[in-house]
């Protein structure tokens, strides 16, 4: 275990699910973050929080609706999601925006597919 | 931003060190290069970070040229364990907003 923990690990839902992704992190931290990552493609960073205000949503489709209700929890709440958005989502977590010496902690990811 | 430039893959023999290089020529004064790893489907592992001089720690050791427009990661002794992706990143403007590409593949081999 890392400190930053993500539930489920593997998730399989239908294009008309409603799913949440949950993520937690008991480090201090107060910089928490959602990435992407596709088959053979690079991470991809969707959303950044800073004391549980959204920072930074890097073009990402409404279908994906983060919540942050507490420095210590992180959602990614799913609907009517397409095959292609079927990844591996990483939750992440740093001291703050700017951890030039602390860098950040990676959960183990859930892997979803979209069927 | 920085960009940094890495080769997409490598290969080292297990027990010999592994020397991955990165090429960030247009870094900034202030700019830290990190490193990070990730092994198939774990999430990424930071491993080391550098501004100026040289760094060690207990994983590797991280050198940094004069000029400050390259980088080496160097893994002493490479285990099979240490096959993984590893990724050369300069968060822009010490944002520490990381931005990944698509690394270098190392395999090591028995």
């Amino acid at each position: 275990e890392t400190g930053v923990t993500q539930t489920p690990r593997h998730l399989v839902m239908g294009m008309t699910n409603k799913k949440s992704l949950k993520c937690e992190q008991h480090l201090g931290h107060n910089a928490m973050y959602w990435y992407k990552q596709s088959a053979k493609k690079p991470l991809e960073l969707m959303f950044v929080y800073s004391l549980e205000e959204r920072v930074e949503n890097n073009s990402v489709p409404s279908r994906f609706s983060p919540e942050c209700p507490n420095s210590s929890h992180l959602f990614l709440h799913l609907h009517t999601l397409q095959p292609e958005d079927s990844a591996l989502y990483l939750c992440a977590s740093s001291q703050d925006l700017s951890s030039v010496n602390y860098g950040y902690t990676f959960g183990s990811g859930t892997r979803l597919t979209v069927v | 931003d920085a960009k940094t430039t890495q080769p997409p893959s490598m290969d080292c023999a297990e027990g010999r060190a592994a020397n991955l290089p990165c090429n960030h020529s247009t870094i900034s004064g202030n700019e830290y290069v990190y490193w990070y790893r990730q092994i198939h489907s774990q999430g990424p592992q930071y491993i080391i970070h550098g501004l100026k001089n040289n760094e060690t720690n207990e994983m590797a050791s991280l050198i940094i040229t004069e000029d400050r427009k390259s980088s080496t990661l160097i893994l002493p002794h490479a285990t099979l364990r240490d096959t993984a992706v590893y990724y050369c990143i300069v968060p822009p403007g010490n944002t520490g907003k990381l931005i990944f590409g698509q690394g270098t593949t190392l395999q090591v081999k028995p």
